[in-house]
Order: structure tokens, then sequence, then C-alpha cells
């Protein structure tokens, strides 16, 4: 079953623009991380953000996390059309292993 | 690239034969992970390899099993194939067992079942 859940399922933007995707998960958490995936291929890791951090960059990324809400964010600002593609939140609770999210679309037009 | 190998990279099968999926780990990993993507959804979490021994099973059942190799690398065998198993599946080593190591994902296997 999985985890969590993005929002929206699909984003499209112009070239430039900022990009800003959302998680919601259900069960308290140990860390929560990000991963992009192209064209139905591997997935690559972007960032980890622990459950007693609230806000973490990388490059062009920043990700927000809200444990009392459940939900984290991620934000890709400056926009390519390299950033084409699905991208996916990841929970880690106790032991478990990794519980992945629906992913959302995004597509940057150029 | 990751330095994470999957083979073959497509596979077709029939419902109800056996299949084996292969993964060589990133130098110097010791764990694996395999997951299951099946078409628009999340990969989700099989199971898990550390030093040749299972470590975390999730919600598959038992047809769905696996090897881990001396060198690391890894196997994932599914018998009595069903429509259902089609999906992509990826594998993922790491430096070890913990929620804070980054898995590095190898590009996967499209696996289709008619």
């Amino acid at each position: 079953s999985q985890q969590g859940e993005e929002d929206p399922q699909a984003l499209s933007i112009q070239e430039g623009e900022n990009a800003t995707m959302n998680c919601s998960y259900k069960t308290s958490i140990n860390n929560l991380q990000w991963y992009r995936q192209n064209s139905g291929r591997g997935l690559v890791h972007l960032i980890l953000i622990r459950s007693n951090e609230r806000e973490k960059h990388s490059g062009r990324l920043r990700v927000t996390l809200d444990t009392s809400k459940k939900s984290s964010s991620l934000l890709i600002t400056a926009s390519r059309a390299a950033d084409t593609a699905s991208y996916f939140c990841a929970t880690v609770f106790g032991n478990e292993k990794l519980t992945f999210g629906t992913g959302t679309r995004l597509t940057i037009i150029p | 690239e990751t330095g994470v190998t999957q083979s073959p990279t497509h596979l077709i099968k029939t419902r109800g034969q056996q299949v084996t999926l292969r993964c060589s780990s990133q130098s110097g990993h010791n764990t694996v992970s395999w997951y299951q993507q099946a078409l628009g959804q999340g990969p989700q979490f099989i199971f898990q390899y550390y030093r040749e021994e299972e470590n975390g099973r999730g919600n598959f059942p038992p047809r769905f099993s696996g090897l881990q190799f001396p060198n690391y690398s890894s196997e994932l065998n599914v018998n009595a194939l069903e429509l259902d198993d089609s999906a992509l599946y990826l594998c993922a080593s790491s430096a070890g067992t913990s929620a804070y190591n980054e898995q590095f994902f190898g590009p996967g296997t499209r696996l289709t079942v008619l």
C-alpha cells in the first residue's frame, strides 16, 4: 500500500517558473525523502529531511516538513526542461523500509 | 549513472512461468532492496538483503523470493507468474540497512506477463 500521496498528480509549468509539489503521509516518520524518476526508469535520490528538521535546501531544491500536519513540500526554483520527470516522496518509520507515494508528473514547457 | 546494473532490461513471460531478475550493486554496498512499480504507481518494497540474509519484507506472497551472493549482487525470483506481476522491477543498493543510508537505484527491468 502507498503511505504517501503527492499533490498534484500532474503539473505543467513554463520553463523558468517555480514548481511546488506536496506530499501527505499517514503515520509518524523517521525521515522523508524525495526522488526523481525519468521516463519510468531508475529513481534518483534528491534530498532527505529528518523528522526533527523543518526545512532543507539543495541547489534549486527546497524541502519543507510539517510533522504536525504530516506533510512535506518540494519546491524546484527556476525550472528547466531537464526537470521534466516524476517526483516521489518516500517515508521511513522505525525499522520499516522506504514507503513511496503515488508521484507527481512534472512537465516543463520550453 | 549510479553504478547499479540490472538485467535483463525487458522481459516477456506467460502466466504460470517463472522469472529471475538480476542486480549488481554499487561497489562497496552490502545491502540490496527490491521494489515493484506498477504503471502509474510509486515503487512498492518487496524485500531487502543484507550480507546474504533477508532483512525485511513487504506485503508480497512467498512466490516472490530472493538471493544475495557473497559479492552482494542479488536475484529476484518470481514463481507462478500472474498478469498483475507485470511491472517495472527496481533494485537499489546502499552502504547499510539504516534508514538514513542513501539508496542508489538501477535502471529497472520491465516485466510483461501475457
